[in-house]
């Protein structure tokens, strides 16, 4: 039983750049979760999937999309990469109110 | 809208004393609240959650919060401090039937041998 699994691990993009995060959970949640982390800032939604085939947008989710592919599976696309889009990244999925977190996608975008 | 504030950015206790993490709320409803737990490159760790039942909360490694309606706060403590206790901590409010969750901006525990 894996939990919440992210790849990759690290990743440095030049301004422009596209890119996908992956996100994998193995533990049957309906909902599923992508963040980001600034320093001084805690975590902040950038979009979730409260089902398989929905995707909301949570606090910040300007300069991405979202794609649920099934119910295991929740990705984050970045189109054109920007330098203020450098942080690290987690994905969670949910079981009512509890959240279970992935090892988190450290981004640097220069 | 939710909101958590937690106190102090940066707290530091000697090995083997108290430790007492602050965390206040704000919620139009009757929240759930969560005390997860970040160590240095690793992702967030669930440590306790208050859901309307007991108020005195019990969670892993010696940790326990306490729900106080009343102060609208959610403080974290621990009787003895470890130096594996070094750590960040987010208090987290969640709404979860409108899907929000709310974190604090983190407190980072150092303990001093």
């Amino acid at each position: 039983n894996a939990g919440v699994t992210q790849t990759p691990k690290f990743q440095v993009l030049k301004t422009g750049q596209s890119m996908t995060l992956q996100c994998a959970q193995d533990m049957n949640h309906n909902s599923m979760y992508w963040y980001r982390q600034d320093p001084g800032m805690g975590l902040r939604l950038i979009y979730y999937s409260a089902s398989e085939g929905t995707t909301d947008k949570g606090e910040v989710p300007n300069g991405y999309n979202v794609s649920r592919l099934n119910k295991r599976e929740f990705s984050l696309r970045l189109e054109s990469a920007a330098p203020s889009q450098t942080s690290v990244y987690f994905c969670a999925s949910g079981q009512r109110e509890t959240q279970y977190f992935g090892p988190g996608t450290r981004l640097l975008v220069l | 809208a939710q909101s958590v504030t937690q106190l102090d950015s940066h707290v530091s206790v000697s090995e083997g004393t108290p430790v007492l993490l602050r965390c206040n709320y704000s919620s139009s409803y009757s929240p759930s609240l969560f005390w997860y737990v970040q160590h240095p490159n690793k992702g967030l760790q669930l440590l306790l959650k208050y859901t309307s039942a007991a108020t005195l909360v019990k969670g892993i490694n010696g940790f326990e919060a306490e729900f106080k309606k009343s102060e609208t706060s959610f403080h974290l403590t621990k009787p003895s401090a470890h130096m594996s206790d070094a750590a960040e901590y987010f208090c987290v409010v969640s709404d979860y039937q409108n899907n929000d969750m709310r974190f604090g901006a983190g407190t980072r525990l150092t303990v001093k041998p």
